[in-house]
């Protein structure tokens, strides 16, 4: 099983419309997440972060369920320019400053199309 | 954020030779990540560049294959050695600074092809 999964689409929505994407992982002692955004043949870039219950950014809501170990991104009134594919990333440690061993896992990836 | 430039943004490279990306940051951050990002793939990390110190690297990673410096605290290098086809990727390096290593922030990546 991968460490994070997600579904990779593509979703194809029309502009305006709400689109929402899951994501699940697999290590119960993983306690930062976060959501990356992707455009074609660019680098990642992130797009929010996910602590405890969850929080909004604008358009924007990220949400956490630690007990079925999923987190969920909300996007509404979707724009051309949401286009990209989003990352879902999770950590198993919390703000340390450390070197090594407090990797990011990245998702695969869900592949968002917003069309006219 | 920093401003991350790596060199180059792509090469072609034949079987069995040995390529140096570089990464330059124009601010002093305090880590430095090189991930790499198989086609279809997500991005896998490769190694911490620690400065003045070997990197960390993960597992199935060794200093062989992906030797790393950081000499200083704005600039790192990968080596991809005795390449082969299956090194064909993208590599990116990533910066975070302050108290959350969390929030990294890439570089545009430089694509590799090995014929």
């Amino acid at each position: 099983r991968k460490e994070v999964e997600q579904d990779p689409g593509p979703f194809n929505v029309p502009e305006g419309a709400t689109v929402a994407f899951n994501c699940t992982y697999s290590n119960s002692a993983s306690q930062s997440f976060f959501w990356y955004r992707q455009d074609c043949r660019k680098e990642p870039k992130l797009l929010m972060s996910v602590y405890s219950s969850g929080n909004e950014d604008g358009r924007f809501t990220a949400q956490l369920n630690r007990a079925s170990q999923y987190i969920s991104l909300l996007i509404r009134d979707s724009k051309l320019s949401d286009s990209a594919t989003y990352l879902c990333v999770v950590t198993p440690a919390r703000f340390i400053l450390t070197g090594g061993g407090n990797k990011l896992t990245f998702g695969t990836g869900t592949q968002l199309k917003v069309e006219l | 954020s920093a401003v991350i430039s790596q060199k180059p943004s792509r090469d072609i490279c034949q079987r069995g030779t040995s390529l140096t990306i570089q990464c330059q940051v124009d601010s002093q951050v305090t880590m430095m990540f090189w991930y790499r990002q198989q086609p279809g793939q997500s991005l896998t990390l490769i190694a911490t560049a620690n400065q003045g110190s070997e990197a960390t690297y993960e597992s199935g990673f060794v200093i062989d294959k992906f030797p790393i410096s950081r000499p200083n605290l704005t600039f790192s290098t990968l080596t991809v050695s005795n390449m082969s086809p299956e090194d064909s990727s993208i590599y990116l390096c990533s910066v975070s600074s302050g108290t959350s290593v969390y929030e990294q922030y890439f570089g545009p990546g430089t694509r590799l092809t090995v014929t």
